[in-house]
């Protein structure tokens, strides 16, 4: 089956730096994303990686690994707005060919005075 | 505001009803998505359209009919849904269906089936 797995929850105070992780298991991989959504709002996004190693934009940095089938978001400088879920996604294809999207569950991070 | 619009915000609906989504992205893209976000759940792509034509159906019940005029609009038909379908829908849409592209999404229904 294709799945992604990610922490359900993560906390930390303001300023420090936070790692969330996301393994996935795919049919075909053309990439990694991450999203944000704060409560009650849509889903934006952050950043997209398809080849290995680091981008970096801003506070935030987002790593892959394909060979682990393995990517993590890196959140830098923890600001109280950062409080929100994480979503890691994946582009993998089906067997017709097509591309398919697949979300992990989420992770929500608690950003503490 | 992220260019992508959907209406109603909030949706309260009886099993027996018949009721629509509406989803209008204003980024001139051409690919867009309806997706359901259920509490502790990932997000669940439903239907892929792309330049009009559906490109994927992730084995959504027939009771989810979605219809797409033109690369700006896409709609989701509901009837004879299940208190189960209460969640939230996003509509997403992208420059094009193909690697790399960033989803922009909409700010979502939140349905309920009664």
């Amino acid at each position: 089956g294709q799945s992604l797995e990610q922490p359900s929850e993560v906390t930390a105070v303001e300023g420090a730096i936070v790692q969330i992780n996301c393994t996935y298991q795919t049919s075909g991989f053309y990439g990694l994303s991450w999203y944000q959504q704060h409560d009650g709002g849509a889903p934006t996004f952050l950043s997209y990686n398809a080849l290995d190693g680091l981008e970096e934009t801003g506070r935030f940095s987002s790593f892959l690994s394909r060979s682990d089938s393995y990517g993590y978001l890196l959140l830098q400088e923890l600001q109280m707005k950062d409080s929100a879920s994480y979503f890691c996604a994946v582009r993998g294809s089906t067997t017709s060919g097509t591309y398919k999207y697949i979300f992990g569950t989420g992770t929500r991070l608690k950003v503490l005075a | 505001e992220t260019g992508v619009t959907q209406t109603p915000r909030h949706l309260v609906m009886g099993m027996t009803n018949k009721k629509s989504l509406k989803c209008e992205q204003h980024l001139g893209h051409n690919a867009m998505y309806w997706y359901k976000q259920s509490a502790k759940k990932p997000l669940e792509l439903m239907f892929v359209y792309n330049f009009k034509e559906q490109t994927e159906n992730n084995s959504v019940p027939s009771r989810f009919s979605p219809e797409c005029p033109n690369s700006s609009h896409l709609f989701l038909h509901l009837h004879t849904l299940q208190p189960e379908d209460s969640a939230l829908y996003l509509c997403a849409s992208s420059q094009q269906s193909g690697e790399g592209e960033t989803q922009y999404f909409g700010p979502g229904t939140r349905l309920l089936v009664l």
